[in-house]
Protein backbone atom coordinates (compact mmCIF):
# COMPACT_ATOMS: atom_id res chain seq x y z
CA UNK A 1 0.00 0.00 0.00
CA UNK A 2 1.57 2.94 -0.97
CA UNK A 3 1.36 6.04 0.55
CA UNK A 4 2.82 8.77 -1.20
CA UNK A 5 2.60 8.24 -5.41
CA UNK A 6 4.10 9.81 -8.11
CA UNK A 7 1.92 8.33 -10.76
CA UNK A 8 3.71 10.02 -13.56
CA UNK A 9 7.16 7.73 -14.23
CA UNK A 10 8.68 10.28 -16.65
CA UNK A 11 8.24 13.67 -17.88
CA UNK A 12 9.74 15.56 -20.59
CA UNK A 13 9.64 19.54 -20.76
CA UNK A 14 11.35 21.67 -23.36
CA UNK A 15 14.13 24.11 -21.97
CA UNK A 16 12.91 27.31 -21.00
CA UNK A 17 9.11 25.60 -20.19
CA UNK A 18 7.29 24.90 -16.79
CA UNK A 19 7.98 21.64 -15.42
CA UNK A 20 5.47 20.11 -13.36
CA UNK A 21 5.78 17.11 -11.01
CA UNK A 22 2.87 15.86 -9.00
CA UNK A 23 2.59 14.07 -6.13
CA UNK A 24 -0.41 12.45 -4.11
CA UNK A 25 -0.46 11.12 -0.52
CA UNK A 26 -3.01 9.01 1.15
CA UNK A 27 -2.37 9.56 5.29
CA UNK A 28 -4.24 12.84 6.19
CA UNK A 29 -1.75 12.83 9.28
CA UNK A 30 1.32 14.10 7.22
CA UNK A 31 2.23 17.65 8.32
CA UNK A 32 5.34 17.64 6.16
CA UNK A 33 6.77 17.22 2.48
CA UNK A 34 9.63 17.11 0.93
CA UNK A 35 11.52 16.97 -2.98
CA UNK A 36 14.62 15.45 -3.34
CA UNK A 37 16.17 15.62 -6.64
CA UNK A 38 18.81 12.39 -7.83
CA UNK A 39 21.35 12.71 -10.27
CA UNK A 40 23.03 9.04 -11.27
CA UNK A 41 25.24 7.38 -9.01
CA UNK A 42 24.28 10.40 -6.48
CA UNK A 43 22.13 10.09 -3.36
CA UNK A 44 19.30 12.30 -3.14
CA UNK A 45 19.68 15.69 -2.28
CA UNK A 46 17.34 17.97 -0.75
CA UNK A 47 15.16 20.51 -2.74
CA UNK A 48 12.46 22.58 -1.34
CA UNK A 49 9.73 21.74 1.68
CA UNK A 50 6.85 22.59 2.94
CA UNK A 51 4.71 22.42 5.86
CA UNK A 52 1.21 22.11 6.15
CA UNK A 53 0.21 25.44 7.57
CA UNK A 54 1.18 26.74 4.19
CA UNK A 55 0.05 26.08 0.90
CA UNK A 56 3.44 27.48 -0.63
CA UNK A 57 6.50 27.13 -1.05
CA UNK A 58 9.19 29.26 -2.94
CA UNK A 59 12.45 29.41 -3.96
CA UNK A 60 14.60 30.60 -6.47
CA UNK A 61 13.08 28.63 -9.66
CA UNK A 62 11.48 26.08 -7.52
CA UNK A 63 7.74 26.22 -6.24
CA UNK A 64 5.91 23.68 -4.09
CA UNK A 65 2.04 24.03 -3.66
CA UNK A 66 0.21 21.98 -1.06
CA UNK A 67 -3.67 21.08 -1.21
CA UNK A 68 -4.30 19.44 2.27
CA UNK A 69 -7.83 18.49 0.88
CA UNK A 70 -6.62 16.94 -1.99
CA UNK A 71 -3.91 15.60 -0.23
CA UNK A 72 -1.61 16.31 -3.44
CA UNK A 73 1.54 18.41 -4.16
CA UNK A 74 3.29 19.77 -6.75
CA UNK A 75 6.37 21.02 -7.34
CA UNK A 76 6.93 23.97 -10.47
CA UNK A 77 10.27 24.50 -12.22
CA UNK A 78 10.05 27.55 -13.79
CA UNK A 79 12.18 28.18 -16.21
CA UNK A 80 13.32 24.65 -16.91
CA UNK A 81 16.86 24.05 -17.43
CA UNK A 82 19.05 21.15 -19.11
CA UNK A 83 20.53 20.66 -15.51
CA UNK A 84 17.02 20.19 -14.07
CA UNK A 85 17.54 16.92 -15.65
CA UNK A 86 16.94 14.24 -12.70
CA UNK A 87 14.70 12.11 -11.25
CA UNK A 88 12.41 13.81 -8.38
CA UNK A 89 11.34 12.48 -5.42
CA UNK A 90 8.10 13.40 -2.90
CA UNK A 91 8.23 12.93 0.66
CA UNK A 92 5.69 12.82 3.18
CA UNK A 93 5.35 12.51 6.84
CA UNK A 94 5.23 13.86 9.92
CA UNK A 95 8.19 17.11 11.39
CA UNK A 96 10.79 15.33 13.43
CA UNK A 97 9.43 12.17 12.51
CA UNK A 98 10.19 9.54 9.40
CA UNK A 99 9.41 10.45 5.91
CA UNK A 100 7.43 8.01 3.06
CA UNK A 101 9.44 8.37 -0.31
CA UNK A 102 7.10 8.43 -3.11
CA UNK A 103 8.77 5.71 -6.29
CA UNK A 104 10.12 9.00 -8.43
CA UNK A 105 9.31 10.71 -11.38
CA UNK A 106 11.96 10.95 -14.06
CA UNK A 107 12.29 14.33 -15.81
CA UNK A 108 14.02 15.34 -18.86
CA UNK A 109 14.58 18.85 -19.92
CA UNK A 110 14.77 18.76 -23.95
CA UNK A 111 17.33 21.48 -25.16
CA UNK B 1 34.62 17.05 1.01
CA UNK B 2 32.24 16.86 4.34
CA UNK B 3 29.04 15.20 3.03
CA UNK B 4 27.97 12.09 4.06
CA UNK B 5 30.40 9.16 2.80
CA UNK B 6 29.52 5.55 2.03
CA UNK B 7 31.76 2.46 1.98
CA UNK B 8 31.81 0.37 -0.22
CA UNK B 9 30.10 2.23 -3.56
CA UNK B 10 29.47 -1.29 -4.63
CA UNK B 11 29.53 -4.78 -3.43
CA UNK B 12 28.94 -8.18 -5.25
CA UNK B 13 28.53 -11.16 -3.42
CA UNK B 14 27.20 -14.67 -3.47
CA UNK B 15 24.30 -15.73 -1.55
CA UNK B 16 24.73 -16.70 1.91
CA UNK B 17 27.94 -14.97 2.67
CA UNK B 18 27.42 -12.12 4.99
CA UNK B 19 28.16 -8.24 4.22
CA UNK B 20 28.68 -4.95 5.68
CA UNK B 21 28.29 -1.61 4.74
CA UNK B 22 29.36 1.85 6.24
CA UNK B 23 28.52 5.12 6.61
CA UNK B 24 29.86 8.29 7.67
CA UNK B 25 27.56 11.13 8.50
CA UNK B 26 28.07 15.04 8.70
CA UNK B 27 30.25 15.59 11.87
CA UNK B 28 27.74 17.67 13.89
CA UNK B 29 24.53 15.51 13.01
CA UNK B 30 22.97 13.38 15.27
CA UNK B 31 20.22 11.78 13.45
CA UNK B 32 21.84 8.94 11.22
CA UNK B 33 19.70 6.87 9.09
CA UNK B 34 19.37 4.04 6.95
CA UNK B 35 17.36 3.43 3.64
CA UNK B 36 17.31 0.58 0.66
CA UNK B 37 15.91 1.77 -2.90
CA UNK B 38 15.33 -0.87 -5.54
CA UNK B 39 14.65 0.09 -9.29
CA UNK B 40 11.67 2.29 -9.78
CA UNK B 41 11.13 2.63 -6.28
CA UNK B 42 12.05 5.76 -4.00
CA UNK B 43 13.94 4.94 -0.95
CA UNK B 44 12.14 2.88 1.96
CA UNK B 45 13.43 3.76 5.06
CA UNK B 46 14.75 0.50 7.19
CA UNK B 47 16.34 1.93 10.68
CA UNK B 48 17.33 5.20 12.37
CA UNK B 49 19.67 6.17 15.24
CA UNK B 50 19.92 9.14 17.25
CA UNK B 51 23.09 9.75 18.67
CA UNK B 52 24.42 5.88 19.49
CA UNK B 53 20.62 4.64 20.01
CA UNK B 54 18.58 2.83 17.39
CA UNK B 55 15.32 4.26 18.14
CA UNK B 56 13.51 2.93 15.16
CA UNK B 57 13.63 -0.27 12.76
CA UNK B 58 11.11 -0.73 10.20
CA UNK B 59 9.23 -3.86 9.66
CA UNK B 60 11.46 -4.42 6.31
CA UNK B 61 14.38 -4.89 8.65
CA UNK B 62 14.49 -8.69 8.79
CA UNK B 63 16.57 -10.40 11.55
CA UNK B 64 19.44 -10.91 9.43
CA UNK B 65 19.68 -7.13 9.25
CA UNK B 66 21.26 -5.42 12.34
CA UNK B 67 22.75 -1.93 12.44
CA UNK B 68 25.06 0.02 15.05
CA UNK B 69 26.17 3.25 15.42
CA UNK B 70 28.74 2.41 18.70
CA UNK B 71 29.94 5.68 19.27
CA UNK B 72 27.27 7.92 18.28
CA UNK B 73 29.56 8.55 15.16
CA UNK B 74 30.03 6.35 12.28
CA UNK B 75 27.39 3.30 11.10
CA UNK B 76 27.51 0.23 10.17
CA UNK B 77 24.79 -1.91 8.51
CA UNK B 78 25.25 -5.57 8.55
CA UNK B 79 23.28 -8.35 6.46
CA UNK B 80 24.21 -12.05 7.43
CA UNK B 81 23.22 -14.65 4.82
CA UNK B 82 22.18 -12.74 2.02
CA UNK B 83 19.59 -13.37 -0.10
CA UNK B 84 18.96 -12.68 -4.01
CA UNK B 85 16.26 -10.46 -2.97
CA UNK B 86 18.58 -8.23 -0.67
CA UNK B 87 19.88 -6.66 -4.02
CA UNK B 88 19.02 -2.69 -3.80
CA UNK B 89 20.83 0.31 -2.98
CA UNK B 90 21.22 1.12 0.63
CA UNK B 91 21.69 4.45 1.27
CA UNK B 92 22.66 6.52 4.31
CA UNK B 93 20.93 10.06 5.28
CA UNK B 94 21.85 12.06 8.54
CA UNK B 95 20.70 15.27 9.51
CA UNK B 96 20.56 17.21 12.68
CA UNK B 97 17.35 17.62 15.14
CA UNK B 98 15.86 20.99 14.65
CA UNK B 99 16.04 22.83 11.68
CA UNK B 100 14.31 22.08 8.16
CA UNK B 101 13.85 18.31 9.30
CA UNK B 102 15.91 18.04 5.55
CA UNK B 103 18.18 14.37 5.71
CA UNK B 104 21.29 14.64 3.63
CA UNK B 105 21.95 11.55 2.02
CA UNK B 106 25.58 9.87 0.60
CA UNK B 107 26.05 8.52 -2.46
CA UNK B 108 24.79 4.47 -1.70
CA UNK B 109 26.35 1.29 -1.62
CA UNK B 110 25.01 -0.64 -4.36
CA UNK B 111 24.90 -4.16 -3.47
CA UNK B 112 24.37 -7.10 -6.18
CA UNK B 113 23.61 -10.52 -4.55
CA UNK B 114 24.73 -13.49 -7.21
Amino acid sequence: DQQVKQNSPSLSVQEGRISILNCDYTNSMFDYFLWYKKYPAEGPTFLISISSIKDKNEDGRFTVFLNKSAKHLSLHIVPSQPGDSAVYFCAAGNYGQNFVFGPGTRLSVLP
Amino acid sequence: DTGVSQDPRHKITKRGQNVTFRCDPISEHNRLYWYRQTLGQGPEFLTYFQNEAQLEKSRLLSDRFSAERPKGSFSTLEIQRTEQGDSAMYLCASRITGGRNEQFFGPGTRLTVL
